[in-house]
């Protein structure tokens, strides 16, 4: 029963390298976010999938792009990473709906130097 | 815009004892609310979710909320802390009016269940 599959777990980068964050649920839900985590600021979207074929902006979205491969998988790439863009990333997963809960892979933590 | 606060940084208790953990948001509307744990290296877990009804809500392991509107307050609460609770504590926000199920996360507070 694995849920919400995150791939890598950790990451070191250099500054202007680019990477692809891998994500992978396999719950059938219709909607997909990413988030990053920061200390003291909580989660913050980056971008979110509400359903296959769709992408949208979330909350901090400079400098990231994703893709929604399809419905189990959905990605986020750093053209050209920053030492901003440290952080620990999450991918969740959610049924369509407006009440739903999301649920939660268990995160990449990136180092960017 | 939609807010949450989480008042506290961390909260301490002894086991055995209740505890509670802070919240209060700002939406237009009627708001969703949500609480998630986070334990260490890992992803947020879904506790409970406030959607409309009883001002009480329970959720897992043993844990419940008690949504306020009049002081958009959605503290959560358990009569018997554990050491196993110790974690991050998340409460979420989204108004019932939005196109999408887009959360608005509070900073979190930490638990710190003592022997």
């Amino acid at each position: 029963n694995a849920g919400v599959t995150q791939t890598p777990k950790f990451q070191v980068l250099k500054t202007g390298q680019s990477m692809t964050l891998q994500c992978a649920q396999d719950m059938n839900h219709n909607s997909m976010y990413w988030y990053r985590q920061d200390p003291g600021m909580g989660l913050r979207l980056i971008y979110y999938s509400a359903s296959e074929g769709t992408t949208d902006k979330g909350e901090v979205p400079n400098g990231y792009n994703v893709s929604r491969l399809n419905k189990r998988e959905f990605s986020l790439r750093l053209e050209s990473a920053a030492p901003s863009q440290t952080s620990v990333y999450f991918c969740a997963s959610s049924e369509l709906g407006v009440n739903q809960p999301q649920h939660f892979g268990d995160g990449t933590r990136l180092s960017i130097l | 815009a939609q807010s949450v606060a989480q008042p506290e940084d961390q909260v301490n208790v002894a086991e055995g004892n209740p505890l509670t953990v802070k919240c209060t948001y700002s939406v237009s509307g009627n708001p969703y609310l949500f609480w998630y744990v986070q334990y260490p290296n890992r992803g947020l877990q879904f506790l409970l979710k406030y959607i409309t009804g009883d001002n009480l809500v329970k959720g897992s392991y043993g844990f419940e909320a008690e949504f306020n509107k009049s002081q958009t307050s959605f503290h959560l609460k358990k009569p018997s802390a554990l050491v196993s609770d110790s974690a991050l504590y998340f409460c979420a926000v989204r108004p019932m009016n939005t196109g999408f199920q887009k959360l608005v996360f509070g900073t979190g507070t930490r638990l710190l269940v003592s022997p």
